[in-house]
């Protein structure tokens, strides 16, 4: 079955925290891990990992992916009020599949 | 990335009627992808639009209840057929280019 584990489901903060979210997911027929941000309706790209260890970086947000331990993570630091949203991952699989995990809520606080 | 676009963004409908959504991309793409997202719920995939073949439909998912064109590299239809209350969520599509799997806006689908 292809799982796709986030957590925490849901987060509260005060904005200039930096947030860390997590992703875990299954091995089988693994092509790229990817994380959306969704405010209203159409979740946003926001980066599509493949190789392990290799961090990647938009402004304030970043994420990295280990493929031995089946888990990304996406570090948000400096929040602000803006950064309110569900942050989704995605599995990708044979075919550009994707299996989503059920999003962590995370809210940010002024 | 590709620009996609997706009519109509929202609709509410009676029981039993169906509805045809419309996706556009502004470049040509192999693969179209249907998801659909129910009310608090994550992303699902319905089905696999591929251009001059038949849509290949995800488990849970059927040809009847969901009737798929996909006419040229650039467009596709997702039909939701006889809908019930069941079937109100955001339905989406999606390509895949060289940066990433991209979203289009999405539609509001509320059936009552």
């Amino acid at each position: 079955e292809d799982k796709v584990v986030q957590s925490p489901l849901s987060l509260v903060v005060h904005e200039g925290d930096t947030v860390t979210l997590n992703c875990s997911y299954e091995v089988t027929n693994f092509r790229s891990l990817l994380w959306y941000k969704q405010e209203k309706k159409a979740p946003t790209f926001l980066f599509m990992l493949t190789s392990s260890g290799i961090e990647k970086k938009s402004g304030r947000l970043s994420s990295i992916l280990d493929k031995k331990e089946l888990f990304s993570i996406l570090n948000i630091t400096a929040t602000q009020t803006g950064d309110s949203a569900v942050y989704l991952c995605a599995k990708e699989t044979s075919g550009s599949r994707l299996t989503f995990g059920e999003g962590t809520q995370l809210t940010v606080n002024p | 990335s590709a620009v996609i676009s997706q009519k109509p963004s929202r609709d509410i409908c009676q029981r039993g009627t169906s509805l045809t959504i419309q996706c556009q991309v502004d470049s040509q793409v192999t693969m179209m992808f249907w998801y659909r997202q129910q009310p608090g719920q994550s992303l699902t995939l319905i089905a696999t639009a591929n251009q001059g073949s038949e849509a290949t439909y995800e488990s849970g998912f059927v040809i009847d209840k969901f009737p798929i064109s996909r006419p040229n590299l650039t467009f596709s239809t997702l039909t939701v057929s006889n809908m019930s209350p069941e079937d109100s969520s955001i339905y989406l599509c999606s390509v895949e280019d060289q940066t990433g799997v991209h979203f289009g806006p999405g539609t509001r689908l509320t059936v009552t």
